[in-house]
């Protein structure tokens, strides 16, 4: 058990780009959840899935973005047209269920040039 | 739906001294309320966690107390060390729902 892998940690974008994050969870975990946060600022809440089914999508989650887990084990996480507003640590979790702790990994930090 | 409030944004201590964080809830249901230590450039680590059928729970030098009826969660930490400077977020959940997270508090241990 490695805990949760995020890639890449660090990407650097020209506004207009679409860029694509991934999110490992820890082996076995049904629930994985995608956060935002900036600098100075507590996570909040993007998206969750149970198994491959979105449960629930924040309004901060706009249409340029969207989130998959379609077998139920990673995650991915894009942003399409991106803007200097997208620029953010994005962080993902996950959990055993829905009721157990939730671990994060290290985060992608988004930089939207 | 939830709102989590976290207090001071800022504390600064003498090493080997206490610290304590203070957080406050508004949905009544909530019933998990963890706190994690995010260190720079890292993700959050869960420290701790304390579940609403107990009133407190310590873990060596870290103890987190709640209070159900004024709907409020305290973070205790105590021998403080250099090591402890991180920020400290506090957050609430629902069962089954989603974590909703206070602003943080940045401490400082100062040798």
């Amino acid at each position: 058990d490695t805990g949760v892998s995020q890639d890449p940690r660090h990407k650097i974008t020209k506004r207009g780009q679409n860029v694509t994050f991934r999110c490992d969870p820890i082996s076995e975990h049904n629930r994985l959840y995608w956060y935002r946060q900036t600098l100075g600022q507590g996570p909040e809440f993007l998206t969750y899935f149970q198994n491959e089914a979105q449960l629930e999508k924040s309004r901060l989650l706009s249409n340029r973005f969207s989130a998959e887990r379609p077998k139920g084990s990673f995650s991915t996480l894009e942003i399409q047209r991106t803007e200097q507003g997208d620029s953010a640590m994005y962080l993902c979790a996950s959990s055993f269920s829905q009721d157990q702790e939730a671990f994060f990994g290290q985060g992608t930090r988004l930089t939207v040039v | 739906g939830e709102n989590v409030e976290q207090h001071p944004s800022t504390l600064s201590v003498q090493e080997g001294d206490s610290a304590v964080i203070k957080c406050t809830y508004s949905d009544s249901a909530s019933n998990y309320f963890p706190w994690y230590k995010q260190e720079l450039g890292k993700g959050p680590q869960l420290i701790i966690d304390i579940r609403s059928n107990v009133g407190e729970k310590k873990d060596q030098r870290i103890a987190v107390t709640l209070n159900k009826t004024a709907k409020h969660f305290s973070l205790h930490i105590t021998e403080t060390q250099p090591e402890d400077s991180a920020v400290y977020f506090c957050a609430a959940r629902r069962r089954a729902q989603k974590l909703v997270f206070g602003q943080g508090t940045r401490l400082t241990i100062n040798p």
